[in-house]
């Protein structure tokens, strides 16, 4: 089983449409990532957690909300999706260590009609 | 912001060859690490290599090593033995505190 799972794999919406995305993860990691991959460019933060009761605004943090259900869980949502958040999204853990590398889920791939 | 470069938006090597993939980072930090990921055509995020600014030797993991250059700022990724699988982006991830700044990326292909 994967370390660290994304539901919905794919999504499409429309415009004006609550929708939210979930990410789980087994590794036992205390921090937790949300960001976005537009099409020919490198990843950007949305929101992260380094535990249950922490949430920090990322780059690009507007039009996106968070919750942080418990340490294996960080839903990301867009309260009213727009059409250029048509992206696709990653979650990612990392634990605070040598290297507090991170370590993303197989991405969700979302459009916004 | 910090700014990272990674100056070859394409690259092409022969299957079996090494390849350097280059990045540039501007920061003021001291301390710091920086990543390596490939994203292949599947879309997912693969971590390959860590380099620590505090390290004294180039990393290495099997046929991925950095060439870190700390007093350049750089940290060019070099896959030896290019295997088809190779091909993918890659991208250069250093660390500005508690977060990682990911470059836009190079895309290599192996030819057969």
């Amino acid at each position: 089983d994967a370390d660290v799972t994304q539901t919905p794999r794919n999504r499409i919406t429309k415009t004006g449409k609550r929708i939210m995305l979930e990410c789980s993860q087994t590794k036992g990691h205390d921090r937790m990532y949300w960001y976005r991959q537009d099409p020919g460019l490198g990843l950007r933060l949305i929101y992260y957690s380094f535990d249950v009761k922490d949430i920090n605004k990322g780059e690009i943090s507007d039009g996106y909300s968070v919750s942080r259900q418990a340490q294996a869980k960080f839903s990301l949502s867009l309260e009213s999706a727009i059409p250029n958040q048509t992206a696709l999204y990653f979650c990612a853990t990392s634990d605070l260590g040598s290297t507090d590398t991170q370590y993303f889920g197989p991405g969700t791939r979302l459009t916004v009609l | 912001a910090q700014k990272i470069t990674q100056t070859q938006p394409g690259m092409f090597v022969q299957e079996k060859e090494a390849v350097t993939l280059d990045c540039t980072y501007d920061t003021s930090d001291q301390s710091y690490g920086l990543f390596w990921y490939k994203q292949p055509s599947s879309g997912e995020m693969i971590f390959l290599i860590y380099q620590g600014s505090y390290d004294e030797q180039n990393a290495t993991e099997g046929r991925y090593s950095l060439n870190f250059q700390k007093a350049r700022k750089s940290a060019n990724l070099v896959i030896s033995a290019s295997q088809l699988g190779d091909s993918a982006m890659y991208f250069c991830a250093p660390r500005k505190g508690d977060k990682v700044i990911f470059g836009p990326g190079t895309s290599l292909s192996v030819i057969p």
